[in-house]
């Protein structure tokens, strides 16, 4: 399977929103709701923040949310802080008992 | 709290093996899949494998990029999942990151990671 394709950067200033795009084709994100959003700060592990496209697990923050339309799925996150500044992931279930990631974006908060 | 540890990591010349250790703790091992996932460096995830519980079987599945070369196995005894490297290649230079898998293919915890290098 190919990566699915996020931009390689975003940004934004404290406060504002930005959100963050993650499209596949119908064998991934169009065809499952299995999209997870990881966050990874340099040097450290990544960080499950999203799960089953909109879910959050517990402890991470309400400003980060998840969405899906068709072929691609959105994380937004509201009220930038300047601890947000990281690397973001998706990934889909892909059939046939794979998965796939995204290529990364990278977030800055100006 | 869920804790995982990857062990196992280091230099190692092109066509070699090695074996990377994950031990668990903080959860009832057995119940769930792991996986592994790598990152090669400056570079996005990569998804390698998973092993299922006992419970569905404790099958396996690989990604096409590492079938046949590497393969994953469980102990719930000792809470430890292991990476079996075979014929390791220059492109599998990466940092391994050791995962608990939750339903629909979730990474739903990390360990820290370890670096493998491939090089001659």
């Amino acid at each position: 399977q190919s990566a699915l394709t996020q931009p390689p950067s975003a940004s934004g200033s404290p406060g504002q929103s930005v959100t963050i795009s993650c499209t596949g084709t119908s064998s991934d994100v169009g065809g499952y709701n299995y999209v997870s959003w990881y966050q990874q700060y340099p040097g450290k592990a990544p960080k499950l923040m999203i799960y089953e496209v909109s879910k959050r697990p517990s402890g991470v923050p309400d400003r980060f949310s998840g969405s899906k339309s068709g072929y691609t799925a959105s994380l937004t996150v509201s009220g930038l802080q300047a601890e947000d500044e990281a690397d973001y992931y998706c990934s889909s279930y892909a059939g046939s008992n794979s998965v796939v990631f995204g290529g990364g974006t990278k977030l800055t908060v100006l | 709290e869920v804790q995982l540890v990857e062990s196992g990591g280091g230099l190692v010349q092109p066509g070699r093996s090695l074996r990377l250790s994950c031990t668990a703790s903080g959860f009832t091992f057995g119940d769930y899949a792991m996986s592994w996932v790598r990152q090669a460096p400056g570079k996005g995830l990569e998804w390698v494998n998973f092993i299922r519980s006992k419970v569905y079987g404790g099958t396996t599945e690989y990604a096409a990029s590492v079938k046949g070369r590497f393969s994953i196995s469980r102990d719930d005894s000792k809470s430890i999942a292991y990476l079996q490297m075979n014929s390791l290649k220059t492109e599998d230079t990466a940092v391994y990151y050791c995962t608990r898998l939750g339903p629909g293919s979730v990474f739903q915890h990390w360990g820290q990671g370890t670096l493998v290098t491939v090089s001659s």
